[in-house]
């Protein structure tokens, strides 16, 4: 069963725009989640994080939201650029250390 | 390089042989993940270490895949008798000691098994 799960497998958005990329959860126990961007034929490279006290954290264009009663967090990139096209992956974690991932979305940045 | 490093960075193995993944933490790093992800999916958490110390194996697919890290630094991932959906890449990660710490990923292993 996916525990985290990423329902748009893919996002097209003008550069400048707002990038909103969506991620839901469903194990209460997750108390951290994080946000890591994949490039072809590269290992997921961290972005952001955010911990289950919080329900925002920023850095510079990058922000995490943390709605925990719906389950949902969200990443939004203002503004976006094309080199941030790449595939985006949501993850959870709990004490256990593992993670658990998403199906990632790809995002595309057009000029 | 400060950064996870894995090797061999593919691998082609024929259906039945034994392959060894490698895995170079950055150095310092207490903790240790592999994660395996299959094409179109995301990573799937395989096995965690501590030092050398193995805390958690429940996600290792069979008794063919088995990993080690004697010393508490470069581990091994293991597969014997290698079978078509083996095929994936194979994602090592480390962090520092508390287990809520982000966790850096090396390049992956891509392993295709015809």
């Amino acid at each position: 069963d996916q525990q985290v799960k990423q329902n748009s497998p893919s996002l097209s958005v003008q550069e400048g725009r707002i990038s909103i990329l969506n991620c839901d959860y469903t194990n209460s126990m997750f108390d951290y989640f994080l946000w890591y961007k994949k490039y072809p034929a590269e290992g997921p490279t961290f972005l952001i994080s955010i911990s289950s006290i919080k329900d925002k954290n920023e850095d510079g264009r990058f922000t995490v939201f943390l709605n925990k009663s719906a389950k949902h967090l969200s990443l939004h990139i203002v503004p976006s650029q094309p080199g941030d096209s790449a595939v985006y992956f949501c993850a959870a974690g709990s004490t256990l250390g593992r993670l658990y991932f998403g199906r990632g979305t790809q995002l595309t940045v057009w000029p | 390089g400060a950064g996870v490093s894995q090797s061999p960075r593919y691998k082609v193995a024929k259906r039945g042989q034994d392959v060894a993944l490698r895995c170079d933490p950055i150095s310092g790093h207490v903790s240790l993940f592999w994660y395996q992800q299959a094409l179109g999916q995301g990573p799937e958490f395989l096995t965690y270490f501590q030092n050398e110390a193995q805390l958690d194996k429940s996600g290792l697919p069979s008794d063919r895949f088995f990993a080690e890290r004697p010393e508490g630094s470069v581990s091994t991932l293991k597969i014997q008798r290698t079978q078509q959906e083996d095929s994936a890449v194979y994602l090592c990660a480390s962090s520092g000691w508390d287990q809520r710490e982000t966790q850096y990923f090396g390049p992956g292993t891509r392993l295709l098994v015809l």
